[in-house]
């Protein structure tokens, strides 16, 4: 069974900062990896995802996550965050198509908090 | 395309009542899933289908819920009766399931407040 780990529940970060988002995953197989953003009373945005090829995956927002096979882990930074940046963030994963279709599992989320 | 379509954005009902969510998926999208939100909780997977059909149900806290799917365009979930501990964001999600993988995308989610 897969599962996410998102070791910080609340990350307070000071305006032009930069910021990483702590992921790890657990999965017996092969993954795919993906962090959402949920700005307040909205619904679930992609960020970026990581299917395969290049570990260093760049998304929308100046966002870029790095995946770690070793590490089991896809952590999210931004080098300058801005008050807009201000959402819960959610680390997913799933399995390859071709090993069935699976739903998204989420971690619990952070919550990035910027100061100004 | 205007996305995943959940309705109502906000209900809020007594203990005991039935209470119904409405979905409607991205057209050309065949796979379906239904998600609740809570602070303690986070993110959890209650039900999802694929071309219509029900996979995986293990997610549903108990019999009081319960999901449909009649057609590709339309799913409901519906409580009954329902509990202040029902109280939750429940989003609805599709995505288009083929040989490679295809985002999935999220609608805006209902808020249920159970008095």
């Amino acid at each position: 069974a897969q599962s996410v780990t998102q070791l910080d529940s609340q990350v307070p970060v000071f305006e032009e900062a930069p910021v990483e988002l702590r992921c790890n995953y657990s999965s017996s197989v092969s993954v795919y990896l993906f962090w959402y953003v949920q700005y307040p009373n909205q619904g679930l945005q992609l960020l970026l995802k990581y299917l395969s090829g290049s570990t260093l995956v760049k998304g929308i927002n100046g966002f870029e996550a790095e995946f770690n096979k070793s590490q089991t882990s896809f952590h999210l930074r931004k080098p300058s965050v801005h008050i807009s940046d201000t959402a819960e963030y959610f680390c997913a994963v799933t399995q390859p198509a071709s090993s069935g279709n699976t739903p998204l599992v989420f971690g619990k989320g952070t919550r990035l908090s910027v100061i100004a | 395309d205007a996305g995943v379509i959940q309705s109502p954005r906000h209900e809020v009902t007594e203990m005991g009542q039935e209470v119904t969510l409405r979905c409607k998926p991205i057209s050309g999208h065949n796979s379906l899933f239904w998600y609740r939100q809570t602070m303690m909780r986070g993110l959890e997977l209650l039900i999802y289908f694929n071309n219509n059909v029900p996979i995986d149900d293990s997610g549903m806290p108990e019999d009081r819920f319960s999901a449909k799917m009649p057609n590709a365009s339309f799913s409901t979930l519906k409580i009954q009766p329902s509990e202040p501990r029902d109280s939750a964001v429940y989003f609805c999600a599709s995505r288009r399931d083929s040989g490679s993988y295809n985002e999935q995308f999220f609608g805006p989610g209902t808020r249920l407040t159970v008095l």
